[in-house]
């Protein structure tokens, strides 16, 4: 089975701070993303990767920078952490470009900032 | 502008009734994939059903179908004989060929199956 993992399930950060949010999955796939969950508003994603050191801006980059430099391992830094950061972040992978690929997701970060 | 769109912010269904949850979606590219994932209480993910736009027949994954209206641009969710279990987040998504390996995701549909 695929597996992707979020280094954390819950955290709680102060205002200012620098935040690292850790995915892995473990196989082999070529695109990981990062989308931000909200209610009312879905998932919206904030960047995509499809190869190692390759990013894409998605939806709603502001705020937030990745970084990419093995292939299973897809970071997401929030430089200074802000209150409207507060959100469930979600990390997911698929295979290559066919339209047909399911993307696998892990288990969600929720983030708390104070 | 907004890619996917669910209307439904929520839904009700009876026990062993039929629904349908809606979705539209906005693309110029000709080649495009559509799908349903389900997000219960526990926060996980899980994949249901695909559609690609060039596949003749409505998609159909056990109780899922796929009521897939190219000319409308809309890929509505059918669940049949609706469980308790159903009870969750359900979320419309599309890939664009166009985009490489880029999913987009639309705002959700909370449905609550009652006894």
């Amino acid at each position: 089975d695929v597996k992707v993992t979020q280094s954390s399930r819950y955290l709680v950060k102060r205002t200012g701070e620098k935040v690292f949010l850790e995915c892995v999955q473990d196989m082999d796939h070529e695109n990981m993303f990062w989308y931000r969950q909200d209610p009312g508003l879905g998932l919206r994603l904030i960047y995509f990767s499809y190869d190692v050191k390759m990013k894409e801006k998605g939806d709603i980059p502001e705020g937030y920078s990745v970084s990419r430099e093995k292939k299973e391992r897809f970071s997401l830094i929030l430089e200074s952490a802000s209150t409207n950061q507060t959100s469930m972040y979600l990390c997911a992978s698929s295979q290559g470009t066919a339209l047909n690929t399911e993307a696998f997701f892990g288990q969600g970060t929720r983030l708390t900032v104070v | 502008a907004q890619k996917i769109t669910q209307t439904q912010p929520g839904m009700f269904v009876q026990e062993k009734e039929a629904v349908t949850l809606d979705c539209t979606y906005d693309t110029s590219d000709p080649s495009y994939g559509l799908f349903w994932y389900k997000q219960p209480s526990s926060g996980e993910m899980i994949f249901l059903i695909y559609q690609g736009s060039y596949d003749q027949q409505n998609a159909t994954e056990g109780r899922y179908s796929l009521n897939f209206q190219k000319a409308r641009k809309s890929a509505n969710l059918v669940i049949s004989a609706s469980q308790l279990g159903d009870s969750a987040m359900y979320f419309c998504a599309m890939r664009e060929a166009r985009e490489g390996g880029k999913l987009i995701f639309g705002q959700g549909t909370e449905l609550s199956v009652k006894p």
